[in-house]
């Protein structure tokens, strides 16, 4: 079964509005989460890296005032995309490392943001 | 910097022809390769990897480090292989993936 889960799957805001999408991770403690965007037929770009009780990692060229991650618990971390506009409209997975070092890397089932 | 290029956007074979989906990458120390596979409105799955020298679905892929490639490779593609997939290369455990921008494997009966 899934063990990464995102919340919600789908939304549609108006421009101007903040969205929260969450992640987390259903049977197991995540003390890390990297955040992924995926444009239309292409592929993923990694946003950021949440890491539990600290700051997030963003990549080079990523608004962090644009896009909060916050990873408040062992199991949860959310992505808020503030003051959208049309051109944040993607689709966003998360995903949680591999439990051992060999380990498979665990995605959600992504969340598809349309701004208005 | 680490690097993956998957130089097909878009794939079409025949029902029963071989498959081989192109990944070469460039990272200086010794990188894990994965194969992941996305049906069409489903959530990413990981198809292989190169550590596990598994046959998954009838694919297969081996690590070439000499061409650093690790290419897909299906001897009959069948009408369900129809999907995207993505290589991807990961420095060690606790690290993300960097993904290759895709190839749309189209399967034609």
């Amino acid at each position: 079964g899934a063990v990464v889960s995102q919340h919600p799957s789908w939304v549609i805001c108006k421009s101007g509005t903040s969205v929260k999408i969450e992640c987390r991770s259903l049977d197991f403690q995540a003390t890390t989460m990297f955040w992924y965007r995926q444009f239309p037929k292409q592929s993923l770009m990694l946003m950021a890296t949440s890491n539990e009780g600290s700051k997030a990692t963003y990549e080079q060229g990523v608004e962090k005032d644009k896009f909060l991650i916050n990873h408040a618990s062992l199991t949860l971390s959310t992505l808020t995309v503030t003051s959208a506009h049309p051109e944040d409209s993607s689709f966003y997975i998360c995903s949680a490392p591999p439990r051992t070092s060999s380990g498979e890397l665990f995605f959600g089932e992504g969340s598809r943001l349309t701004v208005l | 910097a680490q690097r993956v290029t998957q130089p097909e956007k878009l794939l079409s074979v025949f029902k029963g022809a071989p498959v081989e989906l192109k990944c070469n990458y460039s990272y200086s120390g010794s990188p894990e390769l994965f194969w992941y596979v996305q049906y069409s409105r489903q959530r990413l799955q990981l198809l292989l990897r190169h550590i596990s020298r598994e046959s998954i679905k009838g694919f297969t892929a081996d690590l070439n480090k000499g061409e650093t490639s690790f290419h897909l490779k299906k001897p009959f593609a069948q009408e369900e292989d129809s999907a995207m997939y993505y290589c991807a290369l990961r420095r060690s455990g606790n690290t993300p993936l960097v993904f290759g921008k895709g190839t749309r494997l189209s399967v034609i009966a």
